[in-house]
C-alpha cells in the first residue's frame, strides 16, 4: 500500500473551510483514497473516499490531482465539532491492510 | 447504519492475567480487524479475520491470538497480559476487502 503525508497540524476559523492536503505520490493505478478523523477518544469515522474524480458527499469534498499523486480533503464549513484527527489512506481493492499513519490534528477555533 | 459494538469502553487487568476483548457487528460483514492506538505510533494492525475461523496476522500480532467462531463475532485475546499492552484497542468491520471500514468506540486497556 502507498504511503501517505500530511501536515501535522492546521488551524482553521469556525464557519470557513478546512481545506486538509495529502500527499501519495506513490500511488498505483489499482488504489483508492480514503479519509478517515477520530474525534478524542472514538473510533476512526469514515468521511470519503475517491480513484480519480472529485468526490462529494454529505460530510465533505474530496479533490484528487489529474497526475493522482495528491489529494485535499475540504470541509466546506467548518464547527467546532470538526476539531479531530484526519487521515488519509490510500488502499487497493484486493488490500486488507488499511494503514493509518500519524494524520493531521485540525483545531477549529471560534 | 453499521453498528460495531466493543463490550468495555475501559478494562483493568493485572499482569499475567487472561484478557478478552469482544467485538461484535450487527451488518453481515465479512470482514473483521482488531487495531491497537497507541499515542507516537497511530494505528496498528494485530490481526485481522476475512470469514468464519479463518485470520491473518496484521504487522503486530505476538502476544495476541484471535477467534471468530461466529461470522458477527470476533475476539482479541491476551493469553497473558503485560504492561506493554496498555494500549486502546478498536475493532473494525468491512464488507468486502479493501473498502470501508466501520470501527467501534474502542476498549481502554490498562495492565498493572
Amino acid at each position: 500500500d502507498a504511503k501517505t503525508t500530511q501536515p501535522p497540524s492546521m488551524d482553521c476559523a469556525e464557519g470557513r473551510a478546512a481545506n486538509l492536503p495529502c500527499n501519495h505520490s506513490t500511488i498505483s493505478g489499482n488504489e483508492y483514497v480514503y479519509w478517515y478523523r477520530q474525534i478524542h477518544s472514538q473510533g476512526p469515522q469514515y468521511i470519503i473516499h475517491g480513484l480519480k474524480n472529485n468526490e462529494t458527499n454529505e460530510m465533505a469534498s474530496l479533490i484528487i490531482t489529474e497526475d493522482r499523486k495528491s489529494s485535499t480533503l475540504i470541509l466546506p464549513h467548518a464547527t467546532l465539532r470538526d476539531t479531530a484527527v484526519y487521515y488519509c489512506i490510500v488502499i487497493y481493492t484486493g488490500g486488507f491492510k488499511t494503514i493509518f499513519g500519524a494524520g493531521t490534528r485540525l483545531f477549529v477555533k471560534a | 447504519d453499521v453498528k460495531v459494538t466493543q463490550s468495555s469502553r475501559y478494562l483493568v487487568k493485572r499482569t499475567g492475567e487472561k484478557v478478552f476483548l469482544e467485538c461484535v457487528q450487527d451488518m453481515d460483514h465479512e470482514n473483521m480487524f482488531w487495531y491497537r492506538q497507541d499515542p507516537g505510533l497511530g494505528l496498528r494492525l494485530i490481526y485481522f479475520s476475512y470469514d468464519v475461523k479463518m485470520k491473518e496476522k496484521g504487522d503486530i500480532p505476538e502476544g495476541y491470538s484471535v477467534s471468530r467462531e461466529k461470522k458477527e463475532r470476533f475476539s482479541l485475546i491476551l493469553e497473558s497480559a503485560s504492561t506493554n499492552q496498555t494500549s486502546m484497542y478498536l475493532c473494525a468491520s468491512s464488507d468486502r476487502v479493501g473498502e470501508k471500514l466501520f470501527f467501534g468506540s474502542g476498549t481502554q486497556l490498562s495492565v498493572l
